[in-house]
């Protein structure tokens, strides 16, 4: 059973709007959350972060918001670009129990469109 | 500029052959993860080490197994490939305690036919 999820596989958006992409964890145990972002034939890259003491992170045009007690995240991207079409991985880690492990989500393909 | 190599980028393996992967970290990082991502899959733990000679299973270890003699180095090794082990494997390492997440590698696209 996944215990982080992405329900969109897929999102398009025009140039310039909102992106919201979503994700949920049913372990409560996850004290870090992550995004990552993947282009075709690359890794995944580190993209913004937030730890459960905060409900809100924002980095340029990125911004991640946390819904503790529904268990649920969701990446901002304004104005989203072009640039920005990519898999974009939700992650949540429990450092106390878990060897640094992180555990990744199935990923929404985002794409933006010029 | 710091890194996580991947030894080859694509690979094409036949049925039966033992394949080894290879992950190189110049950043000194202790943990160091094996993942393979499928569509609709996400991410998979295949095996990860959090120190040299250590190692523990992820989700996914079945058909897998792992090496890692020196810090800088992780190994993927494919006791005998199957057709369902086609896959991007991706290396990936942190260091201890780090709230940052993981470097990835580039990846490695192996078919197995």
């Amino acid at each position: 059973d996944q215990q982080v999820k992405q329900n969109s596989p897929s999102l398009s958006v025009q140039e310039g709007r909102i992106s919201i992409l979503n994700c949920d964890y049913t372990n409560s145990m996850f004290d870090y959350f992550l995004w990552y972002k993947k282009y075709p034939a690359e890794g995944p890259t580190f993209l913004i972060s937030i730890s459960s003491i905060k409900d809100k992170n924002e980095d340029g045009r990125f911004t991640v918001f946390l819904n503790k007690s529904a268990k649920h995240l969701s990446l901002h991207i304004v104005p989203s670009q072009p640039g920005d079409s990519a898999v974009y991985f939700c992650a949540a880690s429990a450092m106390k129990t878990s060897y640094d492990k992180v555990i990744f989500g199935p990923g929404t393909s985002l794409s933006v469109i010029p | 500029d710091v890194k996580v190599t991947q030894s080859s980028r694509y690979l094409v393996k036949r049925t039966g052959e033992k394949v080894f992967l290879e992950c190189v970290q110049d950043m000194d990082h202790e943990n160091m993860f094996w993942y393979r991502q499928d569509p609709g899959l996400g991410l998979r733990l295949i095996y990860f080490s959090y120190d040299v000679k250590m190692k523990e299973k992820g989700d996914i270890p079945e058909g897998y197994s792992v090496s890692r003699e020196k810090k800088e180095r992780f190994s993927l090794i494919l006791e005998s490939a199957s057709t369902n082990q086609t896959s991007m494997y991706l290396c990936a390492s942190s260091s201890r305690g780090s709230r940052y997440g993981y470097t990835f590698g580039s990846g490695t696209r192996l078919t197995v036919v």
